[in-house]
Parts: structure tokens; C-alpha cells; sequence
């Protein structure tokens, strides 16, 4: 298994207060990935980075930011969290850009946002 | 753009019997595609993945997916469904173009295995 872990797995959260969740991954994968999943929806893509303080913007980035300040970590931040966002998130790390290359996720955090 | 279909949101089957999960793409570049599953509360798990070479792909678990571009197609089957392939299956499709980065999913298809 892919050396990737998520923190903290669950979460309950009142709308309005702000949010951060981690994802660590010790493969010193270049590519990592945000992914929210939700009934009906699948999986969709939040936001990526492609290296240390590079990150970009994916289908569903509104409400969100990112940051990663060091290969290992990219943190997730809902700057004020809405019940909209109540969700379950993913992250996923490549070793090089998508194309071919697979994805490998986390355990995923459960976020309750009341 | 791409997108993912998947038909069927529920496929239940008898144990024994023949699992069929069917995933039709869009994507105006040839695209890779991917199968993932993902058991209650987990992560998900790629099954097998299509990169461009053969176009039957084995996986793991004893599942395999055939890729047919006249079709848009790439269903996922197995032969002899066993109980503990109850999970979800989402199929996904990347951009071999170099466009945008992450995967396009579908919604997913919730495999039930009757015993």
C-alpha cells in the first residue's frame, strides 16, 4: 500500500469556523491531489499541486484553498466551512503527471458540517 | 473535456454469476482509463488500469476490462462473482493529451453479491 495517510478521519465542524485537513504521504511522489466524493457524484477534483508551493485549481475549487510547503504535505483548508461541504475527502498522490500514471489514495476524512 | 458514464447506479448479482460493469467514456484526445473499487469506509484500490498496449486488461482479484474505442467502451467483468466483491466501482478516465491533471470519475456503480 502507498505510504499515505489523512488526518484527522472524522470531523464535525459548525458552519462558519475554518478547517484544515492533511494529507502525508512518504513516497516522495511529485503529484498530489484533493478529491472530495460525494452520493451521485463521484469523485471530484478540488485541487492539485505539482510540486512545492505549485498548486492549481480543479472542477470543484470554490470555498477552497491549498498549501504545500514541503513535498511530503498538502494541507486542505475550507477557510469557512458551509453544510455544502460536508463531504467525504480523498487524497491521492502520482508519481508523475496524471496521464498514465495511477493514482494512489488515502483512507479519506469524513467531514460533518453542522 | 472528458466524462465518465457509468450505467447503473446498483448491478446486483448471484453469487457464482457473471459480474458485468459497464463504463463508457468521452474524450476527444485517446484516452487512458482506469477501474477503481472501493470497500465500505476505505480508499480506493485501483483494479486495473488501460495505458494504450493491449486492449484486454487483467486485474486484480480476477477482474478484467476490455477497451473498445468504436464503442466508447470499457467495461469491467468477472467471470464467478464472489461475496467479497460486494464494494463500490468507479470507473476513470485521464487525459493522454496533456491537459488537465487529475482523474474524471464517474459516479460510481454499487456492486450487491446475493448469496
Amino acid at each position: 500500500d502507498a505510504g499515505i495517510t489523512q488526518s484527522p478521519r472524522h470531523k464535525v465542524t459548525e458552519t462558519g469556523t475554518p478547517v484544515t485537513l492533511r494529507c502525508h504521504q512518504t513516497e516522495n511522489h511529485r503529484y498530489m491531489y484533493w478529491y472530495r466524493q460525494d452520493p451521485g457524484h463521484g469523485l471530484r477534483l478540488i485541487h492539485y499541486s505539482y510540486g512545492v508551493k505549485d498548486t492549481d485549481k480543479g472542477e470543484v475549487s470554490d470555498g477552497y484553498s491549498v498549501s504545500r510547503s514541503k513535498t511530503e504535505d498538502f494541507l486542505l483548508t475550507l477557510e469557512s466551512a458551509t453544510s455544502s461541504q460536508t463531504s467525504v475527502y480523498f487524497c491521492a498522490i502520482s508519481e508523475s503527471r496524471t496521464g498514465k500514471e495511477t493514482q494512489y489514495f488515502g483512507p479519506g476524512t469524513r467531514l460533518l458540517v453542522l | 473535456a472528458q466524462s465518465v458514464t457509468q450505467l447503473g447506479s446498483h448491478v446486483s448479482v448471484s453469487e457464482g454469476a457473471l459480474v458485468l460493469l459497464r463504463c463508457n467514456y468521452s474524450s476527444s484526445v485517446p484516452p487512458y482509463l482506469f477501474w477503481y473499487v472501493q470497500y465500505p469506509n476505505q480508499g480506493l484500490q485501483l483494479l486495473l488500469k488501460y495505458t494504450s498496449a493491449a486492449t484486454l486488461v487483467k486485474g486484480i482479484n480476477g477482474f478484467e476490462a476490455e477497451f473498445k474505442k468504436s464503442e466508447t467502451s470499457f467495461h469491467l467483468t468477472k467471470p464467478s462473482a464472489h461475496m467479497s466483491d460486494a464494494a463500490e466501482y468507479f470507473c476513470a478516465v485521464s487525459d493522454s493529451g496533456g491537459g488537465a491533471d487529475g482523474l474524471t470519475f464517474g459516479k460510481g456503480t454499487h456492486l450487491i453479491i446475493q448469496p
